[in-house]
C-alpha cells in the first residue's frame, strides 16, 4: 500500500543551490524517515523525525514535520553533484515502513 | 553501521523456474525483515514482513504461494519466486531493523530478477 505522495516527482538544480522535497501522508505515524537511493542500488537511511518533533538537522539536511497537515519536507542545502539520487520519505505507523512515491533529484555541476 | 547483504544481485531465469534470493544481516540479529519490490523509476512496494520462526505476513494482493518467504534464523531470510513469469521481473529489496535509532531500516543492495 502506498502511503506518501512526494513532490516534485523530479527536480533539477545546479550545484550550490538548495533542494526541497515535500512528502504528504494519510494516516497517523510514529515517525517519518527519509531515504536516498542511487540508481539500481539499495536505500540508505538519511534521517528520522519522530511524531513529536517539528524539525531536525543532520549536516546539510534539514527535515520538518507538520503532523497537523500530515506533511514533511527535506531540504538539502548547498547541493553537490554527488547528491544526485532518488529520495523517498517513509512513514512508520504500524511497525512497518511504507514508502512515498519519491523525488528524483539531478544536481548539475 | 549495520550491514545487510543480499544475494544474488542479478539473476536471469527462464519462465517457469523458481528463484531464491537471500537476505542476511551480517553484524546484528534481525527478528524482523521486510521484502520490497520496486519497478523502474517507481517507489518501493512492501510485499511482506518476515518474522523469525513464524510465518510471514503478506501485504494485500501479494500471492503467498508465489512469493515464498522463509526466516529460519535471526540472520537469514529468503524469498523464493516460484514458477517465475516475465511479469515477475523486478528489483527485489530486503531490509531489516537495526539496533540504532528506533525504526531505522538497513537495506540490502537489491536483487534484479529478469525472467525470460
Amino acid at each position: 500500500s502506498q502511503q506518501g505522495e512526494e513532490d516534485p516527482q523530479a527536480l533539477s538544480i545546479q550545484e550550490g543551490e538548495n533542494a526541497t522535497m515535500n512528502c504528504s501522508y494519510k494516516t497517523s505515524i510514529n515517525n517519518l524517515q527519509w531515504y536516498r537511493q542511487n540508481s539500481g542500488r539499495g536505500l540508505v537511511h538519511l534521517i528520522l523525525i519522530r511524531s513529536n518533533e517539528r524539525e531536525k538537522h543532520s549536516g546539510r539536511l534539514r527535515v520538518t514535520l507538520d503532523t497537523s497537515k500530515k506533511s514533511s519536507s527535506l531540504l538539502i542545502t548547498a547541493s553537490r553533484a554527488a547528491d544526485t539520487a532518488s529520495y523517498f520519505c517513509a512513514t512508520d505507523g504500524t511497525d512497518k515502513l511504507i514508502f512515498g512515491t519519491g523525488t528524483r533529484l539531478q544536481v548539475f555541476p | 553501521g549495520a550491514v545487510v547483504s543480499q544475494h544474488p544481485s542479478r539473476v536471469i531465469c527462464k519462465s517457469g523456474t523458481s528463484v531464491k534470493i537471500e537476505c542476511r544481516s551480517l553484524d546484528f540479529q534481525a527478528t524482523t525483515m521486510f521484502w520490497y519490490r520496486q519497478f523502474p523509476k517507481q517507489s518501493l512496494m512492501l510485499m511482506a514482513t518476515s518474522n523469525e520462526g513464524s510465518k510471514a505476513t503478506y501485504e494485500q494482493g501479494v500471492e503467498k504461494d508465489k512469493f515464498l518467504i522463509n526466516h529460519a534464523s535471526l540472520t537469514l531470510s529468503t524469498l523464493t519466486v516460484t514458477s517465475a513469469h516475465p511479469e515477475d521481473s523486478s528489483f527485489y529489496i530486503c531490509s531489516a531493523r537495526g539496533w540504532g535509532e528506533a525504526g531505522e531500516l538497513f537495506f540490502g543492495e537489491g536483487s534484479r530478477l529478469t525472467v525470460l
